[in-house]
């Protein structure tokens, strides 16, 4: 069974960093790209990036280059979106998603969601 | 990249069909027929459901249909059941740098 598990909410403050983290299993967690979408407090999704963890390819929507990062630990089927320094305006929930073999829209498995919470 | 235009909010009767609209330009929906649909039910995570505009992933149900028309790309649900209400995205495949842009999202509501 696909699986991808995400870790646990946060309470950040203004400034502070913070890595999120999406294990993947039941798959060869290497050979599909993991992608990470937005959902900010009552509103809709937003795409934010992607990563193949084989050779850890990864892609960024302009609304969210330099931002972010992305990044993969193939050894142990765990990709990451990480920020340096948290804003207020961060506040959402964040999910990972597998892309399909077939195209960039096809997300066909998700995790459930990381809530990041920042507040002074 | 600007989203993907859906209405607001749309609403229906049981057993009835609905049309859940999605526009974008001839950069994204008009050119590549790469749009799938996403149902999200409050507090869960978005479920895939259509992909390249009319296909249907396994398990979904098949009063779940997509069609595309120039710019504009639809989903449509008949035989509406309570377990429809939802929240649904569409998302096209742009060719650009923006890679992919989701639609703002449209509520239904099962009357």
């Amino acid at each position: 069974e696909v699986q991808l598990v995400q870790s646990g909410a946060e309470v950040k403050k203004p400034g502070e960093s913070l890595k999120i983290s999406c294990k993947g299993s039941g798959y060869s967690f290497t050979t599909y790209w993991i992608a990470w979408v937005r959902q900010m407090p009552g509103k809709g999704l937003e795409w934010m990036g992607i990563i193949y963890p084989g050779d850890s390819d990864t892609r960024y929507s302009p609304s969210f280059q330099g931002q972010v990062t992305i990044s993969a630990d193939k050894s142990i089927s765990t990709a990451y979106l990480q920020w340096s320094s948290l804003k207020a305006s961060d506040t959402a929930v964040y999910y990972c998603a597998r892309r399909s073999t077939r195209s960039w829209t096809d997300l066909d498995y998700w995790g459930q969601g990381t809530q990041v919470t920042v507040s002074s | 990249q600007s989203a993907l235009t859906q209405p607001a909010s749309v609403s229906g009767s049981p057993g009835q069909s609905i049309t859940i609209s999605c526009t974008g330009t001839s950069s994204d929906v008009g050119t590549y027929n790469l749009v799938s649909w996403y149902q999200q039910h409050p507090g869960n995570a978005p479920k895939f459901m259509i992909y390249e505009v009319t296909k249907r992933p396994s398990g979904v149900s098949n009063r779940f249909s997509g069609s595309k028309s120039g710019n504009t790309a639809s989903l449509t649900i008949s035989g509406l059941q309570a377990e429809d209400e939802a929240d649904y995205y569409c998302c096209s495949y742009t060719g650009s740098s923006t890679y992919v842009v989701f639609g703002g999202g449209t509520k239904l509501t099962v009357l």
